[in-house]
């Protein structure tokens, strides 16, 4: 069973430019979430997706989108990217059952730099 | 909304002592409780989490932590620190939506 995997790894971009990052969800799993990890602090909510579409979304600006595909891979977009959006992205997948409490398995990340 | 509360962004403890790192929540209602390990350069890493079963909960690598609802906390324990218990643990909750808010960290340090 593959678990989560997110490309790239590290990735440097200036201000004003576009980023894509991406996540392959684990084998199974139907839902993902991604997170904003700035140094030195705890990863925040940024959306989930579910089924293809976005199933709540934490405090961030528009310019910060996602996509799910048929096989539930998900892409996070971020334009006119700030100095503060340096962070490390996280995605995380889980499986809805239908029950309350389904568990999130988290990739290892991508860092973003904005120079 | 909900929130949690790590008090010591940093705790250092001699390898074979007890670690304690302690960890409040905000919820109006019954939350899900959980704590994660992220090693350097790493995503995170769950060790355990409260959904409402018995209070005390088992994780893995020894740790283990007990959901007190009179005083909002979950802290998290491990009666005898290894060296690679060396890492930044995060407190989070939940609700039903599965979204998660965390804490700020905590960094743990292993003293030979």
């Amino acid at each position: 069973e593959t678990g989560v995997t997110q490309s790239p790894t590290h990735l440097i971009k200036t201000r004003g430019q576009q980023v894509t990052l991406r996540c392959s969800s684990q084998s199974g799993h139907n839902t993902v979430s991604w997170y904003q990890q700035a140094l030195g602090q705890g990863p925040q909510f940024i959306f989930q997706y579910y089924r293809e579409e976005e199933n709540g979304r934490g405090n961030f600006p528009p310019r910060f989108s996602g996509l799910q595909f048929p096989n539930y891979s998900s892409e996070l977009n971020v334009n006119a990217l700030e100095l503060d959006d340096s962070a490390l992205y996280l995605c995380a997948s889980s499986r809805d059952t239908g029950i309350s409490y389904n568990e999130q398995f988290f990739g290892p990340g991508t860092r973003l730099t904005v120079l | 909304a909900q929130s949690v509360t790590q008090l010591g962004s940093h705790v250092s403890v001699s390898e074979g002592a007890l670690v304690l790192l302690r960890c409040n929540y905000s919820s109006s209602v019954p939350p899900y409780l959980f704590w994660y390990v992220q090693y350097p350069n790493q995503g995170l890493q769950l060790l355990l989490k409260y959904t409402s079963a018995a209070t005390l909960v088992k994780g893995i690598n020894g740790f283990e932590a007990e959901f007190k609802k009179s005083e909002t906390s979950f802290h998290l324990t491990k009666p005898s620190a290894h060296m690679s218990d060396a890492a930044e643990y995060f407190c989070a909750v939940s609700l039903q939506n599965e979204k998660l808010t965390f804490g700020t960290g905590t960094r743990l340090t292993i003293i030979p």
